[in-house]
């Protein structure tokens, strides 16, 4: 198994520019969730989704949009980046449809200048 | 709001027990608390989550206090490999699927 995969591992926007942050995952997992993580912090809910079709906003929501058409991918878009998006972004995936014990990819760094 | 109180960074001897202390004194009766490590700026890492009893895995054991105002995470034997922040998190009021992620304690395991 692979996982839980993200890609790019980098990105550099530009102000205004959209992209899309992809996430999948391998585990035939319900749950799974972005997370933001700024310098020094704990990590932030942006969006969360219990099963294919499902999808909630979390913590901090504003700017990103998500869907989840089959069980395996989930991807973040950024709408319109902005500078304060700057931030690394984590996709988590839980066999459960809580999020007891959640599997994290790598990660991705995005810088918006 | 639930949320938890943990010391900014710890040091341990390697071989030496790591213990890591974690206050949340406003958790609700049915709440869980969680544990989950974080390794240079690698992706975060399950390690345990417990209610009311202790619990014990592979990674650690986590004792919870009577009052469940406290717990502690425990790494029976520590490795230079241990070394990473430790989040100590619970979940959002009214919430099953939000959790409360604070900044953690930096452990340092040294030789």
């Amino acid at each position: 198994n692979a996982g839980v995969t993200q890609t790019p591992k980098f990105q550099v926007l530009k102000t205004g520019q959209s992209m899309t942050l992809q996430c999948a995952q391998d585990m035939n997992h319900e749950y799974m969730s972005w997370y933001r993580q700024d310098p020094g912090m704990g990590l932030r809910l942006i969006h969360y989704s219990v099963g294919a079709g499902i999808t909630d906003q979390g913590e901090v929501p504003n700017g990103y949009n998500v869907s989840r058409s089959t069980t395996e991918d989930f991807p973040l878009r950024l709408l319109s980046a902005a500078p304060s998006q700057t931030s690394v972004y984590f996709c988590a995936s839980s066999y459960q449809r809580e999020p007891y014990e959640q599997y994290f990819g790598p990660g991705t760094r995005l810088t918006v200048t | 709001d639930a949320k938890t109180t943990q010391p900014t960074s710890m040091d341990c001897a390697e071989g030496r027990a790591a213990n890591l202390p974690c206050n949340h004194s406003t958790i609700s009766g049915n709440e869980y608390v969680y544990w989950y490590r974080q390794i240079h700026s690698q992706g975060p890492q399950y390690i345990i989550h417990g209610l009311k009893n202790n619990e014990t895995n592979e990674m650690a054991s986590l004792i919870i206090t009577e009052d469940r105002k406290s717990s502690t995470l425990i790494l029976p034997h520590a490795t230079l490999r241990d070394t990473a922040v430790y989040y100590c998190i619970v979940r959002a009021p009214d919430s099953n699927y939000q959790l409360i992620w604070g900044a953690g304690t930096k452990l340092i395991i040294k030789p």
